[in-house]
C-alpha cells in the first residue's frame, strides 16, 4: 500500500539462520507494527511499536526482537529461524482517521 | 481475547447488497469499531470506522445500533471483487494520540458469486 512498504516480499532461508525483515514508512506515523498471518490463526501480533526505541511485545513474541532506530524503519529479526516461524508477515503503521495500514507481506519460509 | 463475533461465511450475488453482522456486546465506551476486509494473499485493507452514529464512505456503510453492542458493514452493490475475509474489530482511542493494538478474530470469509 502507499506509504508502507516490505522488503524482502519472499524469502527462503535455512534453519539457524538470522533473518531480518524490513518495514519502511513514509507517513511520519508513530506507531508501528509487525504481525504475523498463519492458516487457522488469523493475524497475530509481534511486536510494535510506538516511536524511536520504543518498543514492546505482542501476544507472539517469543523467538523475534525488533529495532526502531528511526520513525521510518521498523526491522523485524529471526535471531535463529525455525520451521515453526514459516509465515507471513505483516507490517503496519496507524492513524486514527485511517485505522491501520498494512504493507503487501514477507512470505518466509524456513527449511 | 474474542471480542467480537462474527459469522465464519456468508454468500452474495453480484449486484446484490452484502450484509455482514458483527457482535461486541462488551465494547466500552471509548473503543471504535472498525472494518477491515484482507483479500487472498494481500495485506488488510482499512475499509471503515465508527463510534456510535452511521457512518458511509465510497467503499461501504457502517450501521451501529443504538446500545453499540452490534454493527453491520453495508457493500451496497457487491462484485466479485469483494471476495475476501471480513474482520470486524473494536479498538479504543486515547485522545487520539495514542492506538490499541489491533486484535484480529477469525473473520467473515464472504464469497460473492455471479
Amino acid at each position: 500500500d502507499a506509504g508502507i512498504t516490505q522488503s524482502p516480499r519472499h524469502k527462503v532461508t535455512e534453519t539457524g539462520t538470522p533473518v531480518t525483515l524490513r518495514c519502511h514508512q513514509t507517513e511520519n506515523h508513530r506507531y508501528m507494527y509487525w504481525y504475523r498471518q498463519d492458516p487457522g490463526h488469523g493475524l497475530r501480533l509481534i511486536h510494535y511499536s510506538y516511536g524511536v526505541k520504543d518498543t514492546d511485545k505482542g501476544e507472539v513474541s517469543d523467538g523475534y526482537s525488533v529495532s526502531r532506530s528511526k520513525t521510518e524503519d521498523f526491522l523485524l529479526t529471526l535471531e535463529s529461524a525455525t520451521s515453526s516461524q514459516t509465515s507471513v508477515y505483516f507490517c503496519a503503521i496507524s492513524d486514527f482517521n485511517y485505522g491501520y495500514t498494512f504493507g503487501s507481506g514477507t512470505r518466509l519460509t524456513v527449511v | 481475547d474474542a471480542k467480537t463475533t462474527q459469522p465464519p461465511s456468508m454468500d452474495c450475488a453480484e449486484g446484490r447488497a452484502a450484509n455482514l453482522p458483527c457482535n461486541h456486546s462488551t465494547i466500552s465506551g471509548n473503543e471504535y469499531v472498525y472494518w477491515y476486509r484482507q483479500i487472498h494473499s494481500q495485506g488488510p485493507q482499512y475499509i471503515i470506522h465508527g463510534l456510535k452514529n452511521n457512518e458511509t464512505n465510497e467503499m461501504a456503510s457502517l450501521i451501529i445500533t443504538e446500545d453499540r453492542k452490534s454493527s453491520t458493514l453495508i457493500l451496497p452493490h457487491a462484485t466479485l471483487r469483494d471476495t475476501a475475509v471480513y474482520y470486524c474489530i473494536v479498538m479504543p482511542n486515547a485522545g487520539g494520540t495514542s492506538y490499541g493494538k489491533l486484535t484480529f478474530g477469525q473473520g467473515t470469509i464472504l464469497t460473492v458469486h455471479p
